[in-house]
């Protein structure tokens, strides 16, 4: 089963608009990792979590993480057409070896 | 300069068949992965070389075989390939789980 499950699975907006996406996990965590993978391309790392954070920015990306509730989110603000693409949230466990992914969010925004 | 690079980009193959996917990279990092991605866009690990030597092997079955000549390169062998194999196949490499994954552009494998 996946570490992640994201929700929604599919959100269409307006160019402008901000986009939330959610992720939940199930294990304690170590970092939690959001990527962006556009169509018939590989995966593309866009900003990391650790555990002992709360919130985090970086340019029109917002992140938060709740580990009480093992969720996260991510906010686009302002969105463009550019940012029409499917979004990852991945983590890692404590001494973990590897990245567990959610099952994705399609984002579609309209010009 | 292409930093994780896949090949080839699509694979279209009859099933009974056997197939080779490579990957290279050019990052310097010390661990490489492979990832499966289904028709839903589920990502599920398959393999996990660090520095030649395989750290993960998750429940795949045997007619997977990966290999690792050096640490900058990671091929997948299948062999007696099934419908069910129909994916994208995407190679990853890593130093550190803190700085991410840096994922090659995939190799579509269709089986008919």
């Amino acid at each position: 089963s996946q570490q992640g499950e994201e929700d929604p699975q599919a959100l269409s907006i307006q160019e402008g608009e901000n986009a939330t996406m959610n992720c939940s996990y199930k294990t304690s965590i170590n970092n939690l990792q959001w990527y962006r993978q556009n169509s018939g391309r590989g995966l593309v790392h866009l900003i990391l979590i650790r555990s002992n954070e709360r919130e985090k920015h970086s340019g029109r990306l917002r992140v938060t993480l709740d580990t009480s509730k093992k969720s996260s989110s991510l906010l686009i603000t302002a969105s463009r057409a550019a940012d029409t693409a499917s979004y990852f949230c991945a983590t890692d466990k404590a001494a973990g070896n590897k990245l567990t992914f959610g099952g994705g969010t399609r984002v579609l925004v309209k010009p | 300069d292409t930093a994780v690079s896949q090949t080839p980009k699509y694979l279209v193959t009859q099933m009974g068949n056997d197939k080779s996917i490579k990957c290279e990279q050019n990052l310097g990092h010390d661990t490489m992965y492979w990832y499966k991605q289904d028709s839903k866009k589920f990502l599920k690990i398959m393999f996990s070389y660090n520095n030649k030597e395989l750290i993960i092997n998750e429940t795949v079955p045997n007619r997977f075989s990966p290999k690792s000549p050096d640490k900058a390169h990671l091929n997948l062998h299948i062999n007696s390939l099934e419908l069910g194999d129909s994916a994208v196949y995407f190679c990853a490499s890593s130093q550190d789980l803190v700085y991410g994954y840096t994922f090659g552009s995939g190799t579509r494998l269709t089986v008919v």
